[in-house]
Protein backbone atom coordinates (compact mmCIF):
# COMPACT_ATOMS: atom_id res chain seq x y z
CA UNK A 1 0.00 0.00 0.00
CA UNK A 2 1.43 3.28 -0.89
CA UNK A 3 1.70 5.88 1.72
CA UNK A 4 0.96 9.69 2.05
CA UNK A 5 2.59 11.57 -0.90
CA UNK A 6 3.80 15.10 -1.02
CA UNK A 7 5.40 17.32 -3.93
CA UNK A 8 7.57 19.05 -3.49
CA UNK A 9 9.29 17.91 -1.00
CA UNK A 10 11.51 21.46 -0.92
CA UNK A 11 10.68 24.81 -1.98
CA UNK A 12 12.21 27.92 -2.08
CA UNK A 13 10.68 31.06 -3.33
CA UNK A 14 10.33 34.72 -2.58
CA UNK A 15 8.44 36.89 -0.69
CA UNK A 16 5.68 37.60 -2.85
CA UNK A 17 5.23 34.53 -5.07
CA UNK A 18 2.90 31.60 -4.92
CA UNK A 19 3.55 28.31 -4.15
CA UNK A 20 0.92 25.29 -4.46
CA UNK A 21 1.76 22.18 -2.46
CA UNK A 22 -0.02 19.02 -3.40
CA UNK A 23 -1.00 15.87 -1.17
CA UNK A 24 -1.83 12.30 -2.61
CA UNK A 25 -3.43 10.28 0.72
CA UNK A 26 -3.19 6.87 1.20
CA UNK A 27 -6.14 5.40 -1.40
CA UNK A 28 -9.49 4.98 0.43
CA UNK A 29 -8.85 7.50 3.35
CA UNK A 30 -11.33 9.66 3.62
CA UNK A 31 -9.97 11.70 5.77
CA UNK A 32 -7.23 14.47 5.05
CA UNK A 33 -5.28 16.78 7.21
CA UNK A 34 -2.41 19.59 6.54
CA UNK A 35 -0.32 20.88 9.20
CA UNK A 36 2.95 23.19 9.66
CA UNK A 37 5.99 23.11 11.70
CA UNK A 38 7.81 26.55 11.72
CA UNK A 39 11.04 26.09 13.05
CA UNK A 40 11.85 24.51 16.41
CA UNK A 41 8.04 24.43 17.33
CA UNK A 42 5.25 22.64 17.54
CA UNK A 43 3.37 20.72 14.73
CA UNK A 44 0.22 22.98 14.60
CA UNK A 45 -2.82 21.85 12.58
CA UNK A 46 -4.03 23.83 9.56
CA UNK A 47 -7.54 21.96 8.69
CA UNK A 48 -9.12 19.16 7.81
CA UNK A 49 -11.05 17.36 4.88
CA UNK A 50 -13.65 14.83 4.72
CA UNK A 51 -13.91 13.72 0.87
CA UNK A 52 -13.92 16.80 -0.19
CA UNK A 53 -15.35 18.94 2.11
CA UNK A 54 -13.64 21.19 4.80
CA UNK A 55 -14.88 19.83 7.69
CA UNK A 56 -12.47 22.18 10.34
CA UNK A 57 -10.15 24.98 9.02
CA UNK A 58 -9.67 26.64 11.87
CA UNK A 59 -6.25 26.19 11.71
CA UNK A 60 -5.48 28.23 8.62
CA UNK A 61 -3.84 31.39 9.58
CA UNK A 62 -5.10 33.93 7.04
CA UNK A 63 -6.81 34.09 3.68
CA UNK A 64 -3.37 33.97 1.84
CA UNK A 65 -3.80 30.31 2.53
CA UNK A 66 -6.60 28.34 0.46
CA UNK A 67 -6.99 24.47 0.76
CA UNK A 68 -8.57 22.32 -2.30
CA UNK A 69 -9.39 18.78 -2.54
CA UNK A 70 -11.53 18.43 -5.49
CA UNK A 71 -13.26 14.77 -6.25
CA UNK A 72 -12.19 13.91 -2.30
CA UNK A 73 -8.94 12.63 -3.64
CA UNK A 74 -5.57 14.66 -3.70
CA UNK A 75 -5.80 17.77 -2.27
CA UNK A 76 -3.32 21.35 -2.85
CA UNK A 77 -2.40 23.71 -0.79
CA UNK A 78 -1.36 27.21 -2.52
CA UNK A 79 0.09 30.15 -0.65
CA UNK A 80 -0.40 33.45 -2.26
CA UNK A 81 1.22 35.73 -1.76
CA UNK A 82 4.15 34.04 0.14
CA UNK A 83 5.76 35.70 3.29
CA UNK A 84 8.70 35.06 5.10
CA UNK A 85 6.86 34.14 8.28
CA UNK A 86 5.27 31.39 5.90
CA UNK A 87 8.88 29.12 6.16
CA UNK A 88 8.05 25.86 7.65
CA UNK A 89 7.41 22.14 6.82
CA UNK A 90 3.81 20.92 5.78
CA UNK A 91 2.89 17.72 6.31
CA UNK A 92 -0.23 16.35 4.98
CA UNK A 93 -1.69 13.44 6.60
CA UNK A 94 -4.46 11.03 6.33
CA UNK A 95 -6.75 8.61 8.25
CA UNK A 96 -9.67 6.06 7.72
CA UNK A 97 -11.39 7.78 10.76
CA UNK A 98 -11.11 10.92 12.16
CA UNK A 99 -12.30 10.41 16.10
CA UNK A 100 -8.76 8.77 16.95
CA UNK A 101 -9.68 5.00 16.29
CA UNK A 102 -6.99 4.81 13.69
CA UNK A 103 -3.56 6.62 13.65
CA UNK A 104 -2.62 9.48 10.93
CA UNK A 105 -0.14 8.30 8.73
CA UNK A 106 1.86 11.26 7.67
CA UNK A 107 3.75 12.11 4.00
CA UNK A 108 7.22 13.65 4.45
CA UNK A 109 6.21 16.86 4.31
CA UNK A 110 6.83 19.90 2.18
CA UNK A 111 10.24 22.02 2.99
CA UNK A 112 8.61 25.77 2.45
CA UNK A 113 11.67 28.43 2.64
CA UNK A 114 10.55 31.94 1.62
CA UNK A 115 13.70 34.31 1.53
CA UNK B 1 -7.31 24.35 27.00
CA UNK B 2 -5.98 21.06 25.55
CA UNK B 3 -2.20 21.20 25.23
CA UNK B 4 0.84 18.75 25.05
CA UNK B 5 4.12 19.44 26.65
CA UNK B 6 7.53 18.13 25.77
CA UNK B 7 9.82 19.95 28.41
CA UNK B 8 12.94 17.91 27.09
CA UNK B 9 13.82 19.78 23.88
CA UNK B 10 17.20 17.41 23.25
CA UNK B 11 18.83 14.45 24.78
CA UNK B 12 21.85 13.27 24.30
CA UNK B 13 23.09 9.50 25.44
CA UNK B 14 25.87 6.77 24.18
CA UNK B 15 24.54 3.79 22.53
CA UNK B 16 23.02 1.26 25.06
CA UNK B 17 22.01 3.68 27.42
CA UNK B 18 18.35 4.15 28.18
CA UNK B 19 16.32 7.11 27.49
CA UNK B 20 12.74 8.27 28.73
CA UNK B 21 10.85 11.08 26.94
CA UNK B 22 8.82 12.95 28.87
CA UNK B 23 5.35 14.13 27.96
CA UNK B 24 2.56 15.84 29.97
CA UNK B 25 -0.90 16.63 28.31
CA UNK B 26 -3.80 18.97 29.84
CA UNK B 27 -7.46 18.05 28.34
CA UNK B 28 -11.11 18.43 29.96
CA UNK B 29 -12.13 15.24 27.97
CA UNK B 30 -12.51 11.97 29.92
CA UNK B 31 -11.91 10.23 26.05
CA UNK B 32 -9.34 10.96 24.36
CA UNK B 33 -6.06 9.62 22.12
CA UNK B 34 -2.39 9.80 22.82
CA UNK B 35 -0.31 9.32 20.43
CA UNK B 36 3.71 9.17 19.89
CA UNK B 37 5.43 9.37 16.33
CA UNK B 38 9.36 9.39 15.30
CA UNK B 39 10.88 12.21 12.53
CA UNK B 40 13.64 10.37 11.28
CA UNK B 41 16.30 12.13 9.53
CA UNK B 42 14.67 11.78 6.59
CA UNK B 43 11.64 14.19 7.71
CA UNK B 44 8.98 11.70 7.56
CA UNK B 45 6.55 11.60 10.47
CA UNK B 46 5.89 7.71 11.74
CA UNK B 47 3.35 6.30 13.57
CA UNK B 48 4.60 4.37 16.91
CA UNK B 49 1.91 3.66 19.27
CA UNK B 50 -2.01 5.00 20.41
CA UNK B 51 -3.28 4.97 23.85
CA UNK B 52 -6.99 5.57 24.80
CA UNK B 53 -7.71 7.60 28.18
CA UNK B 54 -9.60 4.13 29.30
CA UNK B 55 -6.30 2.00 29.28
CA UNK B 56 -3.71 2.35 31.60
CA UNK B 57 -1.97 -0.42 30.66
CA UNK B 58 1.68 0.45 30.32
CA UNK B 59 2.78 -1.09 26.72
CA UNK B 60 5.83 -2.58 25.28
CA UNK B 61 7.26 -3.51 22.19
CA UNK B 62 10.93 -4.85 21.82
CA UNK B 63 13.23 -2.22 22.69
CA UNK B 64 10.05 0.62 23.72
CA UNK B 65 7.84 0.61 25.94
CA UNK B 66 4.98 3.52 27.21
CA UNK B 67 4.13 4.77 30.48
CA UNK B 68 0.93 6.22 30.72
CA UNK B 69 -0.27 8.16 34.00
CA UNK B 70 -3.47 9.02 33.80
CA UNK B 71 -3.03 10.51 37.50
CA UNK B 72 -0.20 12.58 36.56
CA UNK B 73 -1.12 13.15 32.96
CA UNK B 74 1.90 11.78 31.42
CA UNK B 75 2.49 9.34 28.80
CA UNK B 76 6.32 8.95 28.88
CA UNK B 77 8.52 7.04 26.33
CA UNK B 78 11.50 4.74 27.27
CA UNK B 79 13.58 3.37 24.84
CA UNK B 80 16.17 0.65 26.41
CA UNK B 81 19.30 -0.29 24.95
CA UNK B 82 19.51 3.16 21.96
CA UNK B 83 21.24 2.48 19.34
CA UNK B 84 22.26 4.93 16.37
CA UNK B 85 19.25 4.47 14.48
CA UNK B 86 16.94 5.45 17.40
CA UNK B 87 17.92 9.08 16.70
CA UNK B 88 15.29 11.95 15.32
CA UNK B 89 12.48 13.88 16.73
CA UNK B 90 10.17 12.40 18.87
CA UNK B 91 6.43 14.29 18.94
CA UNK B 92 3.43 13.19 21.65
CA UNK B 93 0.53 13.94 20.31
CA UNK B 94 -3.12 14.24 21.70
CA UNK B 95 -5.90 13.68 19.79
CA UNK B 96 -8.73 16.09 20.24
CA UNK B 97 -12.40 15.80 18.40
CA UNK B 98 -10.88 15.57 14.85
CA UNK B 99 -6.95 16.76 15.28
CA UNK B 100 -3.98 16.18 16.83
CA UNK B 101 -2.48 18.43 18.75
CA UNK B 102 1.78 18.02 19.18
CA UNK B 103 4.22 18.75 21.81
CA UNK B 104 7.21 20.83 20.24
CA UNK B 105 9.38 17.27 20.14
CA UNK B 106 12.06 16.08 21.91
CA UNK B 107 15.60 15.48 19.58
CA UNK B 108 17.10 12.60 20.41
CA UNK B 109 21.04 11.92 19.69
CA UNK B 110 22.24 8.76 20.52
CA UNK B 111 26.35 8.61 19.67
CA UNK B 112 27.69 5.14 19.21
Amino acid sequence: EAGVTQFPSHSVIEKGQTVTLRCDPISGHDNLYWYRRVMGKEIKFLLHFVKESKQDESGMPNNRFLAERTGGTYSTLKVQPAELEDSGVYFCASSQDSWGQSPLHFGNGTRLTVT
Amino acid sequence: AQKVTQAQTEISVVEKEDVTLDCVYETRDTTYYLFWYKQPPSGELVFLIRRNSFDEQNEISGRYSWNFQKSTSSFNFTITASQVVDSAVYFCALHNTDKLIFGTGTRLQVFP
